[in-house]
Formats: structure tokens, sequence, C-alpha cells
């Protein structure tokens, strides 16, 4: 079964030091993954996916299939990227959407 | 322009009473979806379709019915609520997960005593 790991529940990272925010993913087909966000009293919302390779808010991540890893990075950390951060996988016949268990950023001013 | 309604926010359920937690969208998504969230436990998918007459279950689906008549609409049921469904539950919908984000809805808040 399709499974997507991050490992750290909690991660706190002083303002304007790098972040780096784990996922792995376990899948044999061409995986489609994403990050979503959620702020505090926000609706959960696509952050970034993939297959578009852009930077938004400062973060990035790349795919590495020989890792299976899909690791969200921003080189600066602001106050406003506190959030919950959850790594999502969509399998290709089902279109299940399977989420990790979330990674919690505190950037402590 | 709504996209993705959930109603109630907030329920408070005793052992064994059903109700149903209703979840809309305007956007003409073909694919709906159900999660449950806990803490420590992240976004579990308890049911999903992908449109109108076509439901299948996710990861958690027991204690939980689904149907969807329409493509509006995606009514999550707990037809004898337990303890162990106390959860934060979101509806989302996308037009095509792999091609485009999920949309979620606000949230409810559910408790069962």
């Amino acid at each position: 079964a399709q499974r997507v790991t991050q490992p750290e529940k909690l991660l706190s990272v002083f303002k304007g030091a790098p972040v780096e925010l784990k996922c792995n993913y376990s899948y044999s087909g061409s995986p489609e993954l994403f990050w979503y966000v959620q702020y505090s009293r926000q609706r959960l919302q696509l952050l970034l996916r993939h297959i578009s390779r852009e930077s938004i808010k400062g973060f990035t991540a790349d795919l590495n299939k020989g890792e299976t890893s899909f690791h969200l990075k921003k080189p600066f950390a602001q106050e406003e990227d506190s959030a919950m951060y959850y790594c999502a996988h969509v399998s290709g016949g089902y279109q299940k959407v399977t989420f990790g268990i979330g990674t919690k950023l505190q950037v402590i001013p | 322009n709504a996209g993705v309604t959930q109603t109630p926010k907030f329920q408070v359920l005793k052992t064994g009473q059903s109700m149903t937690l209703q979840c809309a969208q305007d956007m003409n998504h073909e694919y709906m979806s159900w999660y449950r969230q806990d803490p420590g436990m992240g976004l579990r998918l308890i049911h999903y379709s992908v449109g109108a007459g076509i439901t299948d279950q996710g990861e958690v689906p027991n204690g939980y019915n689904v149907s969807r008549s329409t493509t509006e609409d995606f009514p999550l049921r707990l037809l004898s609520a337990a303890p162990s469904q106390t959860s934060v539950y979101f509806c989302a919908s996308s037009r095509a997960p792999r091609d485009s984000p999920l949309h979620f809805g606000n949230g409810t808040r559910l408790t069962v005593t």
C-alpha cells in the first residue's frame, strides 16, 4: 500500500534559519506528490506540487526518486511560516489522496 | 464563490446516536472525499467519490456511510456514533486530484460522549 512518512511531528527553528520538512513515500509507480499547509484558523490549502517545480512563499520541494523523498525546504524561515504542513500522495488508478501525519513548524522569533 | 461548505461546525453526540455531516461544493468537481484529523495521526481518508453514483472506501471506513446522488453533495453518515469517532472531519473536493489541488472545507468538530 502507498504510504507517506513525515518523521517529525514538531520542528522548531529560529527566524532566519533554514527549514527542511521531511517527506518520504512508498509507491512503485510514478508518484504525484503535494505539500499542503494549514495556518492557524484557516483551511488546509495547497502549498506546492512536485510537477510544477515552482517556489511558493519561498518554499521549494524536489522529488528524489532514488531516495523516494519529497522534502520541503526554505532557506530563511519567517514567523508567518508557522503552521502545520502535510505531505500528500495521489495514487494512479484509484485517485486516493494519502496524507502523512503532518509536521508542525514553529518559527521562534 | 462558497467553495466547499461543511455543516455543522460543531456537534456533540451521545454514544449510539446517528447523524449526517453535510458537505457541498459549487465548483462542479467530480472528486469529493472525507477525512478525519486526529492528533498524531494526521489526515486519514474515510471515503471518497470520483463522481455521482460512485463511492469507494479509504483507510478508515468502518462506522461511516456515504452516498453521492449529485455532483454537489457528499454527506457522511454515522449510523451509531462511538467515542472513537471523536475527531475533526474535513471534506475536500477536486477537479481531478492528480492534476489539480484538493479544496477543503472548514471542518466539523465532532465529540461523542
